[in-house]
């Protein structure tokens, strides 16, 4: 399977917190990229880092990639409960397929 | 400018029924891709699409199932003799090239009685 790992499956925070969100894969990528998908909803691409970027912000989201440990990291800081979602880490292959894992289920309360 | 549509937004089907999912794309997008998605899981791809061709099909059971995209109207991914196990999510989503964030619709949940 090309699949990776997400950690943690399921997290659960405070308003106001940071919530970290981590990701691995096997095999070789073009780039990285996360996702939001929002309960019945289709996917919300958040950002996009390639295999030669080591950091990229955006608003309040960090994400970092580490091609020699195949992993990446989601940062979102100070959650609002709007967050409440599953996210997905997704990594690009040939024929730029993306490959999904089940996700990350982010609860944050307000 | 609109985002990717998808009809219908549900679709009830009995088993052995055909099952037609719409997909029009993001203006100026070229690319459509169609996933699956079953309860709890993440999305499996399924094909991807170029204007009248097929790039990609590996995710799409080669039985039943087929997809086009015309050069006028919206991208097909049609179900023939439709099982119970078909029941899931199809969601379709577009990019303007290769290597380009892919921007999805609200997909179709398909059931199958």
């Amino acid at each position: 399977s090309q699949q990776g790992e997400e950690d943690p499956q399921a997290l659960s925070i405070q308003e106001g917190e940071n919530a970290t969100m981590n990701c691995s894969y096997k095999t070789s990528i073009n780039n990285l990229q996360w996702y939001r998908q929002n309960s019945g909803r289709g996917l919300v691409h958040l950002i996009l880092i390639r295999s030669n970027e080591r950091e990229k912000h955006s608003g309040r989201l960090r994400v970092t990639l580490d091609t020699s440990k195949k992993s990446s990291s989601l940062l979102i800081t100070a959650s609002r409960a709007a967050d409440t979602a599953s996210y997905f880490c997704v990594h690009t292959g040939a024929n730029s397929k993306l490959t999904f894992g089940k996700g990350i289920t982010l609860s944050v309360r307000p | 400018n609109a985002g990717v549509m998808q009809n219908p937004r549900h679709l009830v089907r009995r088993r052995g029924q055909e099952a037609r999912l719409r997909c029009s794309p993001m203006k100026g997008h070229s690319h459509v891709y169609w996933y699956r998605q079953l309860p709890e899981e993440g999305l499996k791809f399924m094909v991807y699409l170029q204007k009248e061709n097929i790039i990609d099909e590996s995710g799409m059971p080669k039985e039943r199932f087929s997809a086009e995209f015309p050069k006028e109207g919206p991208s097909i991914l049609r179900i023939q003799q439709v099982v119970r196990g078909d029941s899931a999510a199809y969601f379709c989503a577009s990019s303007p090239g290769e290597d380009q964030p892919q921007h999805f619709g609200d997909g179709t949940r398909l059931s199958i009685l």
